[in-house]
């Protein structure tokens, strides 16, 4: 059965600090890994990763993927309270059936305090 | 920018109600999805559609069924809402197998 396991699953961090979320995850056929931020509302997209070792960066938001060991780190450097959210893993497996959907981990939800 | 629109914020239905939640994508996206999210359990897909008129089953497709008319358009009906269905209710839209999924603001759907 395919599965996406994130962890930790909360995570209380002070503004300053550095963060590292997990992703794990066990599918038939990888497409690709991607992680959202979730705040109050809808998950907004952050990065779409494919090929091992190539980080993709954003601002103070980086990742990286693993294919060998399956799995991806999210990392937040100087961490901010605007970071506070839910952060999403998800795998596109490459199975016939499949058009598109994901499989998605339990979230990590993130504090981080002034 | 990708525009995913679900009908309503909030809803609040009776037990054995048939309860519509529309979604509708405005950039022309092959690919739309009803997922459902509870604390603990992260998200569920319950089913998608890769072509009009085309719907595959998710995870959790007990209980649902889904209409797509419209490329834009992807409905999810609870045939007969029960209290176990109270969750929030997130629609996504995706141009093709290698793009990411854009989200809907989500509807929180309470049955009483």
């Amino acid at each position: 059965e395919d599965k996406v396991v994130q962890s930790p699953l909360s995570l209380v961090v002070h503004e300053g600090d550095t963060v590292t979320l997990n992703c794990s995850y066990e599918v038939t056929n990888f497409r690709s890994l991607l992680w959202y931020k979730q705040e109050k509302k809808a998950p907004t997209f952050l990065f779409m990763l494919t090929s091992s070792g190539i980080e993709k960066k954003s601002g103070r938001l980086s990742s990286i993927l693993d294919k060998k060991e399956l799995f991806s780190i999210l990392n937040i450097t100087a961490t901010q309270t605007g970071d506070s959210a839910v952060y999403l893993c998800a795998v596109a497996p490459g199975d016939g059936g499949s058009q598109g959907n994901l499989i998605f981990g339990k979230g990590t939800k993130l504090s981080v305090k002034p | 920018d990708v525009k995913v629109t679900q009908s309503s914020r909030y809803l609040v239905k009776r037990t054995g109600e048939k309860v519509f939640l529309e979604c509708v994508q405005d950039m022309d996206h092959e690919n739309m999805f009803w997922y459902r999210q509870d604390p603990g359990l992260g998200l569920r897909l319950i089913y998608f559609s890769y072509d009009v008129k085309m719907k595959e089953k998710g995870d959790i497709p007990e209980g649902y069924s889904v209409s797509r008319e419209k490329k834009e358009r992807f409905s999810l009906i609870l045939e007969s809402a029960s209290t176990n269905q109270t969750s929030m209710y997130l629609c996504a839209s995706s141009l093709g197998r290698q793009t990411e999924a854009f989200f809907g603001q989500g509807t929180r759907l309470t049955v009483v």
